[in-house]
């Protein structure tokens, strides 16, 4: 079975600090991983998707098959940036995504 | 372009009630799907549907039923309402092929009481 599992509820940095929200994975084959983002009161959509390797927002996630992880990365965290983040793998059939449980991160002024 | 519609946004129900939430999306995506989200237990797979007629359950199906009668529209009923099903839910739509993220609804928030 295809899980994500993201370690930290939540994570609180100031404003300016390098943020990291990590996830790992629990595959057999290929994995194929997103990151979704919902700010307050928005619904949620997609921040990136590690097939394409871009970067969002000055998010980047890199995988690293040697950890599992597909943890995601900002160099300066800004306040605009305080929301839900979700880790989510894609399973074979109808394109379903698994869900990590979520990190709320807050950006400190 | 509209995107995915859900209707209604907050909901307030009596325990045994009923009710449909609605979604409709103009994508013409062929997938469709209902999450909820609880809190600190992340989205869970209610229902899918990989095209018109064809639905499956999901993770927590219990107590939920959907139909998809049109590529565009995919309802959720829930028949006896039950505080357990007290959360916010979620419809998203998506195309074949995994490059293809999830289009995600508003969110419906319901109560049950």
């Amino acid at each position: 079975a295809q899980r994500v599992t993201q370690p930290e509820k939540l994570l609180s940095v100031f404003k300016g600090a390098p943020v990291e929200l990590k996830c790992n994975y629990s595959y057999s084959g290929s994995p194929e991983l997103f990151w979704y983002v919902q700010y307050s009161r928005q619904r949620l959509q997609l921040l990136l998707r590690h097939i394409s390797r871009e970067s969002i927002k000055g998010f980047t996630a890199d995988l690293n098959k040697g950890e599992t992880s597909f943890h995601l990365k900002k160099p300066f965290a800004q306040e605009e940036d305080s929301a839900m983040y979700y880790c989510a793998s894609i399973r074979n059939t109808g394109n379903q995504f698994y869900f990590g449980t979520g990190t709320s991160l807050t950006v400190i002024p | 372009n509209a995107g995915v519609t859900q209707t209604p946004k907050f909901r307030i129900l009596k325990i045994g009630q009923s009710m449909t939430l609605q979604c409709t999306q103009d994508m013409n995506h062929n997938y469709m799907y209902w999450y909820r989200q609880d809190p600190g237990m992340g989205l869970k797979l209610i229902y899918y549907s990989v095209g018109a007629g064809i639905t499956d359950k999901g993770e927590v199906p219990n107590g939920y039923n959907v139909s998809r009668s049109t590529t565009e529209d995919f309802p959720l009923r829930l028949e006896l309402a039950a505080p357990s099903q007290t959360s916010v839910y979620f419809c998203a739509s998506s195309s074949p092929g995994r490059d293809y993220g999830y289009t995600f609804g508003s969110g419906t928030r319901l109560t049950v009481v």
